[in-house]
């Protein structure tokens, strides 16, 4: 077990609205990341964060933000949520091996845009 | 763009099967190869990482060719509860760390 939670497990909100999704740990570790998963595709990175205020792109980044004001938390917003944006996202983190990309997932949110 | 190609199945064999994936992936200066699980509806989990010489947990073995960029596992003796997608996971640039890029997966349904 990761220590990782994410909150809303599942939500559904209208076309323009903002979400935000939280990913919470509580070991410390460093690298955090946020991902979508989609049918036919694999799971596409689409923020990720190497410390507290420190973050970066991933490949799907457009349409969203990402915060991390402590170590503890990486939240995900859509500032104005699309349909396209209905997808499960995962939050996931990697352990503190060094040299090791390896990456633990926390239990998703499904999210629906209407 | 770099990527990981998985035959996406879905493979259905009876228990106690044995049954081989196969991946490729593109990027020749990755060094860190997974093997995840995925349960319907749940989150990736980590069932193996692989390694160049190999390596064995049990009834599953993971195999590494560096020269043709191909990994493989291998199930032996099929459970019911093997029944999942199984994920091809690859280091996106040189070295061991950096991001990862996920294949598509390979859905395995073991039947009675």
């Amino acid at each position: 077990d990761a220590g990782i939670t994410q909150s809303p497990r599942h939500k559904v909100t209208e076309t323009g609205t903002p979400v935000t999704l939280r990913c919470h740990q509580t070991e410390n570790h460093r690298y955090m990341y946020w991902y979508r998963q989609d049918p036919g595709h694999g799971l596409r990175l689409i923020h990720y964060s190497y410390g507290v205020k420190d973050t970066d792109k991933g490949e799907v980044s457009d349409g969203y933000s990402v915060s991390r004001s402590k170590t503890e938390d990486f939240l995900l917003t859509l500032e104005s949520a699309t349909s396209s944006q209905t997808s499960v996202y995962f939050c996931a983190i990697t352990p503190g091996l060094q040299g090791s990309s390896l990456q633990f997932f926390g239990p998703g949110t499904r999210l629906t845009v209407l | 763009r770099k990527e990981v190609e998985q035959d996406p199945g879905p493979f259905n064999v009876p228990e106690g099967a044995t049954v081989a994936f196969n991946c490729t992936y593109s990027n020749s200066a990755s060094q860190s190869f997974f093997w995840y699980r995925q349960d319907c509806r749940k989150e990736p989990k980590l069932l193996m990482s692989v390694y160049s010489s190999g390596n064995e947990d049990g009834r599953f073995t993971a195999q590494l060719n560096r020269a043709s960029q191909y990994i493989s596992l291998l199930i032996r003796d099929s459970k019911l509860s093997d029944s999942a997608t199984y994920l091809c996971v690859v280091n996106d640039y040189g070295g061991s760390q950096g991001n990862l890029i996920f294949g598509k997966g390979t859905k395995l349904s073991v039947k009675p």
